[in-house]
């Protein structure tokens, strides 16, 4: 079964510095996809960013990148010129690449609490 | 405006009762999801719906029941069977491709009085 392990519960940063999220994973699996959500304070998962495991290319979006290591199933988190509104939980998410049932469903991690400093 | 509406967003429930949490969605995706939230957990799958009239279940089923009569539908009901249902709850809904995101409601808030 695949495992997603954020080992960081709380992180914080200030504000306009840069900071990176931490994120590991088990699958015996080659092809998948990850993603980071964020869960500001009134709850709602928001997606930040997607990551295809077929490509080598790391995702960015904006301010958001990530640092994806296959081969060490690291998927980490950069996020630059941070703002107070990234004040959050990030959870960190695996998903199968096979269609269809059970393998459809996310698999999250712990969270990390980030607290932005003004 | 496109997205994932869920009602309410608390609910109380008393013992022994059955309560029912709202999931709309009007993305015209196939697929719907149940989510359950603890403190200090990620989110674990209950019950998931890819097609009307078909669902299964997910990692932790037991206690609840859920319906898909209708694509836009996925409401989701807590039975008394449930012995801890103090939790937040939260909708998704995607495509079937696979790997494609899931987008999630505002989620619910259940309390047990």
């Amino acid at each position: 079964a695949q495992t997603v392990t954020q080992s960081q519960p709380e992180m914080s940063v200030q504000e306009a510095e840069t900071v990176t999220l931490s994120c590991t994973y088990d699958t015996s699996e080659s092809d998948y996809y990850l993603f980071w959500y964020k869960q500001p304070p009134s709850r709602q998962m928001i997606l930040v960013i997607r990551q295809e495991a077929y490509k080598q290319q790391n995702a960015t979006e904006n301010r958001f990148s990530v640092n994806f290591q296959k081969a060490a199933k690291s998927f980490s988190l950069k996020i630059s010129d941070s703002q107070l509104g990234d004040a959050a939980m990030y959870f960190c998410a695996y998903r199968s690449a096979n269609y269809g049932g059970a393998t459809n469903k996310l698999i999250f991690g712990t969270g990390t609490l980030l607290a932005v400093q003004p | 405006d496109g997205g994932i509406t869920q009602s309410p967003k608390y609910l109380f429930r008393k013992e022994g009762q059955n309560v029912t949490l709202s999931c709309e969605q009007n993305l015209n995706h196939d697929a719907m999801y149940w989510y359950r939230q603890d403190p200090g957990q990620g989110l674990r799958l209950i019950y998931y719906s890819q097609i009307v009239n078909d669902f299964q279940k997910g990692d932790i089923a037991e206690g609840y029941s859920v319906s898909r009569e209708k694509k836009e539908s996925f409401p989701l009901t807590v039975t008394s069977a449930q012995k801890n249902p103090t939790a937040f709850y939260l909708c998704a809904s995607s495509t079937l491709a696979g790997g494609e995101t899931q987008y999630f409601g505002p989620g619910t808030r259940l309390l047990v009085l």
